[in-house]
């Protein structure tokens, strides 16, 4: 079993659409959680960290469930600027080591 | 530096030769991470180094495969006798490490690596 998993998508969302997706691991001596963001054939970038009682950033709202060992990212309000592939990361607490999952794809359409 | 630099942005290669990719991660920053990624694909986890600590080596494909980090900075990803299933961009990631990982990763811009 892959210690991250991911749908992969994709989701094809109208602007102005709600979208959420979600995110489990198997190491539940997990320390941190991230969502990133990755645009096609650039490097993936922090969109932000996941806190336990969750956590907004504009339109964007993560959330830990650590009881059922996933987090959760939705996006409101998509816009065309939000298509992208966004990676979950989850941090070991024994040794800090960051594992990626596969990633899911978003697409927003005019 | 601003942010975490790699070297080359792409490399040409014949296959059967060695290729040197270098990392300069943000400065102060204990944790250093190399993953591949082919088109398409998700990243591949290759190498972690935490500090002063023996690095995970889990990632790595083959022996053909190696790196090391000088004095918890530059790192070097060397490959040996390339194939051309090595293609891929090569990414390398830093943060502040331990306790501080709370803070995220950086991600360099990645050297893109071609063999033919």
């Amino acid at each position: 079993r892959k210690e991250v998993e991911q749908d992969p998508g994709p989701f094809n969302v109208p602007e102005g659409a709600t979208v959420a997706f979600n995110c489990t691991y198997s190491n539940s001596a997990s320390q941190s959680f991230f969502w990133y963001r990755q645009d096609c054939r650039k490097e993936p970038k922090l969109l932000m960290s996941v806190y336990s009682s969750g956590n907004e950033d504009g339109r964007f709202t993560a959330q830990l469930n650590r009881a059922s060992q996933y987090i959760s990212l939705l996006i409101r309000d998509s816009k065309l600027s939000d298509s992208a592939t966004y990676l979950c990361v989850v941090v070991r607490l024994r040794d800090y080591k960051l594992s990626f999952g596969a990633g899911t794809t978003v697409t927003v359409r005019a | 530096g601003a942010g975490v630099s790699q070297s080359p942005s792409n490399k040409v290669t014949e296959k059967g030769k060695d290729v040197e990719l270098r990392c300069d991660p943000i400065s102060g920053h204990t944790a250093l991470y190399w993953y591949r990624q082919s088109l398409g694909q998700g990243l591949e986890f290759l190498i972690y180094f935490q500090g002063n600590s023996a690095p995970d080596k889990s990632g790595l494909p083959s022996d053909r495969f190696s790196a090391e980090r000088t004095g918890g900075s530059v790192s070097t990803l060397t490959i040996q006798r390339t194939q051309q299933e090595d293609s891929a961009v090569y990414l390398c990631a830093s943060s502040l490490g331990g306790g501080n990982h709370n803070y995220g990763y950086t991600f360099g811009s990645g050297t893109r690596l071609t063999v033919v």
